[in-house]
């Protein structure tokens, strides 16, 4: 079983849509929780972070965490073209391990 | 070009070749590393650099040696590739090794090995 699952896509949405993209893991002990955006030919930049359980909310993202189901979401209000991206979850437990990465869900949003 | 660079952006490499590759920060950071991204699949993890000592080696090849001379500087030196190590190869910076969130990302070096 990998630490990390999320549904690689593709994923197509009509600008405006909400969007939610998930991923689930195995490991309780993680508690740092991350979503990368990575444009195609860039590197990933951080997105979102949110520490344990909870929400976090940043202009049109909202980050989710549920400890208890070990699964967390990424929600897009009102979608943009400019979304298009491949959207990377990834976490890491708080004794100095590395990061792992979900291996990406990439999202089209159609004009 | 700020925060982190990577040369070349694309590389072709015969299985015999030998080539480097050259990441560049320019935040200050001192932990570097070296991931490998392959299609649909998750990021690897392949070295850590903290204050310019080896923190992690990730269970790479020894075809892949890392050489990190400053905090400001990594490169990666490739020999005797095979075609399954074709990827994007990506660097990244933080402030600390350990950070839990803040890690900064190049634009990443194409390579083919053919």
């Amino acid at each position: 079983q990998k630490e990390v699952e999320q549904d690689p896509g593709p994923l197509s949405v009509p600008e405006g849509a909400i969007v939610s993209l998930n991923c689930t893991y195995s490991n309780s002990a993680f508690q740092y929780f991350m979503w990368y955006r990575q444009y195609s030919r860039k590197g990933p930049e951080l997105l979102m972070y949110t520490y344990s359980s909870g929400n976090k909310e940043d202009g049109r993202f909202t980050a989710q965490v549920d400890k208890s189901s070990k699964y967390i979401s990424l929600f897009i209000r009102d979608s943009q073209p400019s979304d298009s991206a491949t959207y990377l979850c990834a976490m890491k437990d708080n004794q100095g391990g590395k990061l792992i990465f979900g291996q990406g869900t990439e999202l089209s949003v159609k004009p | 070009e700020t925060g982190v660079t990577q040369t070349p952006r694309h590389l072709v490499m015969g299985m015999t070749n030998k080539k480097s590759l050259k990441c560049e920060q320019h935040l200050g950071h001192n932990a570097m590393y070296w991931y490998k991204q392959s299609a649909k699949k998750p990021l690897e993890l392949m070295f850590v650099y903290n204050f310019k000592e080896q923190t992690e080696n990730n269970s790479v090849p020894s075809r892949f040696s890392p050489e990190c001379p400053n905090s400001s500087h990594l490169f990666l030196h490739l020999h005797t590739l095979q075609p399954e190590d074709s990827a994007l190869y990506l660097c990244a910076s933080s402030l600390h090794g350990g950070e839990p969130k803040e890690q900064y990302f190049g634009p990443g070096t194409r390579l083919t090995v053919t």
